[in-house]
């Protein structure tokens, strides 16, 4: 099955500074990757998602990058404010949610 | 539109007892996740319902965990006997079966004492 590393688990940036969480996975098949924010006792909610079929999708100050060859995908939020303080979490899936995984997790943290 | 509900938000019990948590999707939407998250972890998959067959349960402890979702809307995840390691927080996401995106639950806190 699909097996989800994501890398660093905890960051902190300044205020206005550009955070980058690093994702790679296994299962060659996997062509939908999501993006997870969770604040602290709340659910997760979908920020940015990324299909295979495309290697960079941008959605205001956060995008996410694919490199299919490679296996990784990354999450890039620019000009960061203490609202974005959370834990990020990246997952694959084959498509029609089969066999989603999720990774371990990012706690990040912005400093005013 | 209300969003995925789950009862109850906690939920204290001793070990060896039974315990069960309930989910109400989105409407319309067919397909229905139970998830496990322990502290500082990801999601992990329990079950995974197409309307009312659960169509990925691999991961699912069937010593003594169970779910049904009989007519292909809420569903109940149970656990019996619960054990101490059973602690976490039990989300529930549901989506349409295609596109992909999930839409969590606020998830139940279970401990186990």
């Amino acid at each position: 099955g699909e097996n989800v590393e994501q890398h660093p688990s905890t960051l902190s940036v300044q205020e206005g500074d550009s955070a980058v969480i690093k994702c790679t996975y296994s299962d060659s098949a996997s062509n939908y990757f999501p993006w997870y924010k969770q604040e602290l006792g709340k659910r997760p909610q979908l920020i940015i998602d990324i299909r295979s079929n495309v290697g960079e999708k941008k959605d205001q100050r956060i995008a996410v990058t694919l490199n299919k060859t490679a296996k990784h995908f990354s999450l890039h939020i620019t000009e960061t404010q203490p609202e974005d303080s959370a834990v990020y979490f990246c997952a694959a899936s084959r498509g029609n949610n089969n066999d989603m995984r999720f990774g371990a997790g990012t706690r990040l943290t912005v400093k005013p | 539109e209300a969003g995925v509900v789950q009862s109850p938000r906690y939920k204290i019990i001793e070990k060896k007892q039974p315990v069960a948590f309930w989910c109400n999707p989105i409407s319309g939407h067919n397909t229905l996740y139970w998830y496990l998250q322990n502290l500082g972890q990801g999601p992990e998959l329990l079950i995974r319902y197409e309307n009312e067959e659960a169509v990925d349960d691999s991961q699912l402890p069937k010593d003594r965990f169970s779910a049904e979702r009989l007519k292909g809307v809420d569903s109940t995840l149970k656990i019996q006997p619960a054990e101490l390691g059973d602690s976490a927080v039990y989300l529930c996401a549901s989506s349409f079966s295609t596109p992909h995106e999930q839409f969590f639950g606020p998830g139940t806190r279970l401990t186990v004492l």
